[in-house]
């Protein structure tokens, strides 16, 4: 039973290093998004594809700035990619997934703990 | 100023007790209202999902929206230790659109 998984579960980064996330969908799940939770905040998103295609990254545009980058290049397995990492980059990273962009219903991976020293 | 805002408490109660958690909110085009509940060093999880404005019960907890206040609630009657948890409220504009998250208020249910 298969829920939405990301790889890989911790990461330490040194300032200026790239890093790339990974988020496993549930499968068949056409919807995809990405959310960015700095500690003891809420979820911020950040992208959203719907299959292959990055409908909506207004949260990439005005908080982390052009070093966020997010694919789906065939529609299921999705990478987060961040470059030059800040220290304020220092967050979880949650994936979630639906089953098609009428459904409600968003299922959240774990997320990734990103720590940029 | 955020768009949802949400007490970050820490809010602790004795066991049996009723938990009333809530959030508000700033633009009034937000139609869709859920609570998700996030354990520690989990992602979130749906726990209640309405529409527009009114009540919807599901177990022990019950969810109000009240529009015209832009004013959100979520009531845990007979909390337990496992209720334990982040609670965060969210909200979207359109169906299965992006979440916009409150800051999530933090519960302990002491044995």
């Amino acid at each position: 039973g298969a829920g939405v998984s990301q790889s890989p579960r911790y990461k330490v980064a040194k300032r200026g290093q790239d890093v790339a996330l990974r988020c496993d969908p549930i499968s068949g799940h056409v919807s995809l998004f990405w959310y960015q939770q700095a500690l003891g905040q809420g979820p911020e998103f950040l992208t959203y594809f719907q299959n292959e295609a990055q409908l909506d990254k207004s949260g990439l545009q005005h908080g982390p700035s052009d070093r966020f980058f997010a694919e789906r290049p065939e529609g299921s397995v999705s990478t987060l990619k961040i470059q030059r990492t800040q220290q304020e980059d220092s967050a979880v990273y949650l994936c979630a997934s639906k089953r098609n962009s009428a459904t409600d219903t968003q299922y959240f991976g774990p997320g990734t703990r990103l720590t940029v020293l | 100023q955020k768009e949802v805002e949400q007490d970050p408490g820490p809010l602790s109660v004795p066991e049996g007790a009723i938990v009333s958690l809530n959030c508000t909110y700033s633009n009034s085009a937000f139609q869709y209202f859920m609570w998700y509940r996030q354990y520690s060093r989990k992602g979130p999880e749906l726990l209640m999902y309405t529409y527009s404005s009114g009540n919807k019960e599901d177990g022990r907890f019950t969810a109000q929206v009240d529009k015209s206040s832009k004013y959100i609630s979520l009531f845990i009657r007979d909390s337990q230790p496992s209720d334990s948890a982040t609670y965060l409220c969210a909200m979207s504009y359109n169906q299965g659109g992006k979440l916009i998250f409150g800051q999530g208020t933090e519960l302990s249910v002491k044995p």
